[in-house]
Parts: C-alpha cells; structure tokens; sequence
C-alpha cells in the first residue's frame, strides 16, 4: 500500500529564506506527483505537477524535484515572503487514484 | 481557477439524517472525484467517477454513496449519517490524460453531523 509522508509537519521561517520542504513515498510505481498549497478554511490549490519521466518542474520562485527511485520529492521555495504561509501538500498518482501526505505547515514572518 | 462548485459549503444536521453533496463542474473533465480531510489523516479518497453513471469506491467509502447522471454533476449521499462522517469534503475533477491526471479541486464543504 503506498504511503506519502512529509516531513517537517510544521516549519516558521523568516521572510527571505530560501527552504525545502520534503515529501517521500514508499511504492516507486508512481506515474506523477502533484504539489498542493492549501490556505487555511480554502481548497487546494495545485502548484507543479511533475511526470513520472521527468526530474522537476519549476514555476515562477517555486521548483519540484522528483527522484523515483529513492522515493522522494522536494519543493524548493526560493525568496520566502509572508504570503507563502499555508499547508504545502504532496500527492503521488498511483494506478488510478492520488494518494496524499499529511502535508507541512508553513509560516513565513516578516 | 478551474470551474468547480460545491453546495452547499457549510452544512449541520442531526446523526441519523439523510445528508447531500452536489458539485459542479463546467470544464468537462471526465473524472470526478470526492475526498474528505480530517486532522491527522490528510485527503482520503471516499469514491470516484470516471463517466456518466460509472463510478468507483475509493479508500474510505463506507456510509456512503455516489452518482453521476450527468458530466457536469457528482452528487455524494449519506444515507444515514453519523458523528464520524463530520468533515470537510473536497470535490476535485481531473482530465482524461493518465500520463498527468492533474487533479483541480473546488472549495470544499464542512459538513457537521450532531
């Protein structure tokens, strides 16, 4: 059964800090991840996807990486500001159906 | 944003009662899909749909039920509902490409069972 994990639960981070956030999965039989950001109270909104066949996405400061093989993603944040506080969840597509992780906690202060 | 809609978004009843979902979509994606998140456990999938009337159960699916009479709707039921089914309920809609199954999902609705 597959299982998504993301690690750190929580992170608080002063503005300008560049930061990593990781996600890991046990089954390598993955066909994409998707990176989510969820504001609190709000839905989700999807950040990068990335294909089973490449190795990362990159979307304006924020970049995907993803290593099948050791089972991990990381999502890079470069320049963190206040309003890239949220909950930043991971979910890998795994035969037909996105398994998610429990997700990291994010704040940025000024 | 994509073109999703729930209602209602915030909802209470009683344990016992008869409890509907709807969400809408004007994208015309093929897949459809109901999640719920509760605290500690992140998003579980409960069903999916992927065409009118043909549907799936997903990791969590029991005490409830699915039906899609129509592309743009995905209508989730309780039947009868109960303290533990108190949650937030997130729709979301993918396209049929399996090679990136890009999931979009709507604004959800919480859902509080007394």
């Amino acid at each position: 059964k597959q299982e998504v994990t993301q690690i750190p639960a929580a992170l608080s981070v002063p503005e300008g800090e560049n930061l990593v956030l990781n996600c890991s999965f046990t089954d390598s039989a993955i066909y994409n991840l998707q990176w989510f950001r969820q504001d609190p109270g709000k839905g989700l909104t999807s950040l990068l996807l990335i294909q089973s066949s490449q190795r990362e996405q990159t979307s304006g400061r924020l970049n995907a990486s993803l290593d099948k093989s050791s089972g991990r993603s990381t999502l890079y944040i470069a320049a963190s500001q206040p309003g890239d506080s949220a909950t930043y969840l991971c979910a890998v597509y795994n035969t037909d159906k996105l398994i998610f992780g429990t997700g990291t906690r994010l704040q940025v202060f000024p | 944003d994509a073109g999703i809609t729930q209602s209602p978004r915030h909802k209470v009843t009683e344990t016992g009662t008869p409890v509907t979902l709807r969400c809408h979509q004007t994208e015309n994606h093929r897949y459809m899909y109901w999640y719920r998140q509760d605290p500690g456990h992140g998003l579980r999938l409960i069903h999916y749909s992927y065409g009118v009337k043909d549907t799936d159960k997903g990791e969590v699916s029991d005490g409830y039920s699915v039906s899609r009479s129509k592309t743009e709707d995905f209508l989730l039921t309780l039947e009868s509902a109960t303290s533990s089914q108190t949650s937030v309920y997130f729709c979301a809609i993918s396209a049929p490409s399996m090679a990136t199954n890009e999931q979009f999902f709507g604004p959800g609705t919480r859902l509080t069972v007394l």
